[in-house]
């Protein structure tokens, strides 16, 4: 089956300006994911997504990130405006939930944030 | 909420040691115990994983045991094998289901 994938793979910006990132999930998964991974650290959940509803939020920082995921497959994530503290790779995951624990990721959109 | 914590940071073997990793979760009602491999600007991939209603459990050259009394897991490599060089990350599966929280990451580098 086809993997999760995300795009872009690298982006560059300035501080305070915008950026989105997309995920297109593994056929069939109802849930995704939104993870942050900072240089170093493992991954940490910004928000998750059970089809189109938002299942957790609470580790997302409202006043700059938001997250949809209309009809309940695609979905984007968007910084609004960035900070340096932003840099991170974005990872996006998905899951069968009610069949399988395993959560399948995608290659990540490496951000820098200058 | 969960809090899951993982060492070493870094850990260099010879080729055909032994190496082991050790995580250690806070939450009690925690009941699913994955590890995930990432090789360098690769994507983390599931490795081996265990439910709180087994103690241990092997997959060829890996392993991962769980004590649920003490509240800790440990990941197990045999043969090390130069292909086993990886950041390797442990995970905890919260209160909400498929909600995971993952170690800081244990480096691993294998010496030819």
């Amino acid at each position: 089956e086809a993997g999760v994938a995300q795009s872009p793979r690298y982006k560059i910006i300035e501080k305070r300006q915008s950026v989105a990132f997309w995920c297109n999930p593994i056929s069939g998964h109802a849930t995704l994911y939104w993870y942050q991974q900072i240089l170093g650290q493992g991954p940490k959940l910004l928000i998750q997504f059970q089809n189109n509803g938002v299942v957790d939020d609470s580790q997302l920082p409202k006043d700059r990130f938001s997250a949809e995921r209309l009809k309940g497959v695609d979905s984007t994530l968007k910084i609004q405006p960035a900070k340096l503290e932003d840099s991170a790779v974005y990872l996006c995951a998905s899951s069968q939930r009610f069949r399988s624990h395993e959560q399948f990721f995608g290659p990540g959109t490496r951000l820098t944030v200058l | 909420g969960e809090n899951v914590e993982q060492h070493p940071s870094t850990l260099s073997v010879q080729e055909g040691d032994s190496a082991v990793i050790k995580c250690t979760y806070s939450d009690s009602a925690s009941n699913y115990f994955p590890w995930y491999k990432q090789e360098l600007g690769k994507r983390p991939q599931l490795i081996i994983d265990i439910r709180s209603n087994v103690g241990e459990k092997k997959d060829q050259r890996i392993a991962v045991t769980l004590n649920k009394t003490a509240k800790h897991f440990s990941l197990h490599i045999t043969e090390t094998q130069p292909e086993d060089s990886a950041v390797y990350f442990c995970a905890a599966e919260g209160n909400n289901f498929n909600k995971f929280y993952f170690g800081s990451g244990t480096k691993l580098n294998v010496k030819p």
